[in-house]
């Protein structure tokens, strides 16, 4: 089973931050918090992964928690672009085992 | 540009017989590769690990004669749909981690299968 839980679907108006949450209350010292998003009918694409500091670059920006049991994925300025399924995924980086959970259906509205 | 390549990106067959798919890394080598399948509206579902020179590992409850992996070389993993039915329709992704890069997975673009 997937060790995160995220809202199923969410809405972002364009060029507003699009702020997705992610729980992942049974993480372990050792796993990272991995992003990826899906637009339909490709594979997914990488993000952005932090252990415990928050974490940027140039698509987005990770939020954990002093805690690590939740994380907030940011998109600064929403583009059309950005419509897809974002995936959270919690793992221990030597083993590149993804379990892909539900995700978020993000939609960015014009 | 892609890291990890699929071929084909769709395939069409007919019931009973049986199709390869191909995962490609394209500039590095890679001794493990995932092969995940997607059917519509849903997340994506890990099969099995395909390990370069030994037996592939698979998930519970994937059948390993339906789903057959080879992993001959370190650029390049098959996935064999065995005797194929309708309800192996799907969409069909691999990925492979590339040495260096802490955790990350790239992903090829998918193959969708189709079977009348």
């Amino acid at each position: 089973d997937a060790k995160t839980t995220q809202p199923p679907s969410m809405d972002c108006a364009e060029g507003r931050a699009a702020n997705l949450p992610c729980n992942h209350s049974t993480i372990s010292g050792n796993e990272y918090v991995y992003w990826y998003r899906q637009i339909h009918s490709q594979g997914p694409q990488y993000i952005i992964h932090g252990l415990k500091n928050n974490e940027t670059n140039e698509m987005a920006s990770l939020i954990i928690t002093e805690d690590r049991k939740s994380s907030t994925l940011i998109l600064p300025h929403a583009t059309l672009r950005d419509t897809a399924v974002y995936y959270c995924i919690v793992t221990n980086s030597g083993t590149y085992k993804y379990i892909f959970g539900t995700g978020t259906r993000l939609k960015v509205l014009a | 540009g892609a890291v990890v390549s699929q071929h084909p990106s769709w395939v069409i067959c007919k019931s009973g017989t049986s199709v390869k798919i191909e995962c490609r890394s394209l500039d590095f080598q890679a001794t493990t590769m995932f092969w995940y399948r997607q059917f519509p509206k849903q997340s994506l579902m890990l099969m099995a690990t395909s390990n370069e020179g030994s037996k592939a590992t698979y998930e519970q409850g994937v059948e390993k004669d339906k789903f057959l992996i080879n992993h001959a070389s370190l650029t390049l993993s098959t996935l064999t749909v065995t005797s194929a039915h309708p309800e192996d329709s799907s969409f069909y992704i691999c990925s492979a981690p590339r040495q260096g890069v802490t955790g990350e997975l790239f992903f090829g673009e998918g193959s969708r299968l189709t079977v009348l």
